[in-house]
Parts: C-alpha cells; structure tokens; sequence
C-alpha cells in the first residue's frame, strides 16, 4: 500500500468478516517477505513472513499469498476481530541486512 | 523474558541538545537497527549493526550517531545537527538477515 502525504489507505470491515490486504513490492530480487502489525503508539509485531519458493503460508487466522510474477503480496485475516484494528505493513528483503518497508494500511473493524 | 526494550518512552527536547535512546536486547541477536517513523511514511533506516564495534549508516544517518560497545545494547544520540528530530524511533533486533523484531518505541518531541 502507498500512501499519499499523511493519509494511509484505510480498510474498513465488518467484524467477523475476512480482511485483505495488499501490497506491492519493486525489487525482483527480494526473496523474503514479512507482514507486520502496529497498533497506535507501539512498536510493529511479527505476525508471519514467505520466503519466495513459496506461494502461500498460513497462520492462526492469518494467510499471505505471494505472486512474484506481479511482486504482489497480500494478507488474509479471517473471522476479523476488533483487536486486528491497526496499520499492517508489509517488508521485503534481498538477503542483506536491510528491509525496505512499505507505508501501510490502517485497518478499522467495525464492531 | 526476553525481548527488546526501549527507554524512555517519551522524550522532549530542547532546542540545541542532543540527547540519547537506549535499547536493550536479550534475544542474543547480532544485528541491531534504528528506524525513524513519521506519519503516514514507511520505516527509513538510520544506522545499523551487524556485530558488535561495527556499525553502518543507513537512509538518513545524518545528525544521529549510535555506538555497539555491547552485544545486547544499541544507544541512539540525535545530536542538534537534526533539524527536525521530532519523530517515533523504533529499534530492532535480529538473529540474521530475515526477520526483525521491534521494541516498543521512543516518541521524541522537539520543544
């Protein structure tokens, strides 16, 4: 997800209904994939991560599905709940010290 | 319990100091980072380590210094050559090149 000045994209879904969210990454040669979570004021959470012979990988509640052909990247959240309500962005990595990070997207479930 | 601790959580400073961030980590992690997060933007990297007495610039290093005396401690000083220090700092840890781990974060404000 870009953003655009202050504005994140934003999301908003019923609770209980399944949440999607994407992102787009530009470098062919990343390999590794990571979906984060961060609530107001705290510090981002691990919440899963592919590496690139995979195409998708499953959590509890959660899926990232991964198209290298598009470096497209998208999370799965199933059954959402009113604690899933954060900004979730994604990170990708080449096999160096570095990860580039994307802007994000703020979740808001609606109870 | 392990993790990754930032102190303190909240700092203000005054025109013309410099002043440091601590982070501490138990993970047993060799690689360490500093992030800065503004609103509505990514992550931008400010220094990283890889082992301990080495360090690398990042994005925008300019007007912070860090140190790596100690395998479990990565201290932040932005000194008053930022210009615009008001910011979230983030700190990480990571066992390699894959996966970082976050603390919970130092909100500077500039007075």
């Amino acid at each position: 997800g870009e953003s655009v000045g202050l504005h994140l994209p934003t999301l908003s879904v019923q609770e209980g209904d399944n949440s999607i969210i994407n992102c787009a990454y530009s470098n062919s040669a990343s390999d590794y994939f990571i979906w984060y979570k961060q609530e107001s004021g705290k510090g981002p959470q691990f919440i899963i991560d592919i590496r690139s012979n995979m195409d998708k990988r499953q959590g509890q509640r959660v899926t990232v599905l991964l198209n290298k052909t598009v470096k497209h990247l998208s999370l799965q959240i199933a059954a959402t709940q009113p604690g899933d309500s954060a900004v979730y962005f994604c990170a990708d990595g080449a096999g160096s010290y570095q990860l580039t990070f994307g802007k994000g997207t703020k979740l808001s479930v609606i109870p | 319990d392990g993790g990754i601790t930032q102190s303190p959580k909240y700092l203000f400073r005054k025109e013309g100091q410099n002043v440091t961030l601590s982070c501490e980590q138990n993970l047993n992690h060799d690689a360490m980072y500093w992030y800065r997060q503004d609103p509505g933007q990514g992550l931008r990297l400010i220094y990283y380590s890889q082992i301990v007495n080495d360090f690398q610039k990042g994005d925008i290093a300019e007007g912070y210094s860090v140190s790596r005396e100690k395998k479990e401690s990565f201290p932040l000083t932005v000194t008053s050559a930022q210009k615009n220090p008001t910011a979230f700092y983030l700190c990480a840890s990571s066992p390699s090149t894959d996966t970082q781990y976050f603390g919970p974060g130092t909100r500077l404000t500039v007075l």
